[in-house]
């Protein structure tokens, strides 16, 4: 099992949100970590866009918009980016990583769709 | 401007070596985190390996797939970090990036540079 699963695709509409997952395999507790998400569009480098441990310890990317933000679910044992008032812009890949015994893990991304 | 921009990709045969250089400009790198990330094509994000900073007297460390096979150097007078390959698969074809890390974050990235290995 990957140490970090996410829906390899999402589709959403124009100034709707997406909730975008990152599940944590069973044993690694999503409490205990920093979630970092980066967006990719073709052709380009990945962009560092937020990290989130909980509402007190966070921290946005420089020049990321408000609408991108971050959040867990324990119950789901999984972070979450969440995308408000989407735009067609936003169309990309999204990964997420941790660091887990000194390495840095990476997701498998979830590619969303804005349409 | 603060910029990371690889080169050194190339074709080259399996068991064969290659050394991509990294080169950083309006900032110190030797202050920083420097990390390698590739993506094979049509495939996810992989972490390679990391060079710490000065402070961190520039240990380095690698992710079990290259473990062995792969170093990282850095020469600070030319501001540049240099990812050494050794013993190249086919498993290794991907864009290499490098990324600056600050607290975890990779908020720097390069454009990448192509490495085919092929024969």
């Amino acid at each position: 099992q990957a140490v970090l699963t996410q829906p390899a695709s999402l589709s959403a509409s124009p100034g709707a949100s997406a909730s975008l997952t990152c599940t944590l395999r069973s044993g690694i507790n999503v409490g205990t970590y920093n979630i970092y998400w980066y967006q990719q569009k073709p052709g380009s480098p990945p962009q560092y866009l937020l990290r989130y441990k909980s509402d007190s310890d966070k921290q946005q990317g420089s020049g990321v918009p408000s609408r991108f933000s971050g959040s867990k679910d324990a119950s789901a044992n999984a972070g979450i980016l969440l995308i408000s008032g989407l735009q067609s812009e936003d169309e990309a890949d999204y990964y997420c990583v941790i660091w887990h015994s000194s390495d840095v893990v990476f997701g498998g991304g979830t590619k969303l769709t804005v349409l | 401007e603060v910029q990371l921009v690889e080169s050194g990709g190339n074709l080259v045969q399996p068991g064969g070596s290659l050394r991509l250089s990294c080169a950083a400009s309006g900032f110190t790198l030797s202050d920083h985190f420097i990390d390698w990330v590739r993506q094979a094509p049509g495939k996810g994000l992989e972490w390679v390996g990391r060079s710490r900073n000065k402070a961190n007297s520039y240990t380095t460390a690698f992710a079990a797939s290259v473990e062995g096979r792969f170093t990282i150097s850095r020469d600070d007078s030319k501001s540049s970090l240099y990812l050494q390959m050794n013993s190249l698969k086919t498993e290794d074809t991907a864009v290499y990036y490098c990324a600056r890390e600050i607290q975890g974050a990779f908020d720097i990235w390069g454009q990448g540079t192509v490495v085919t290995v092929s024969s």
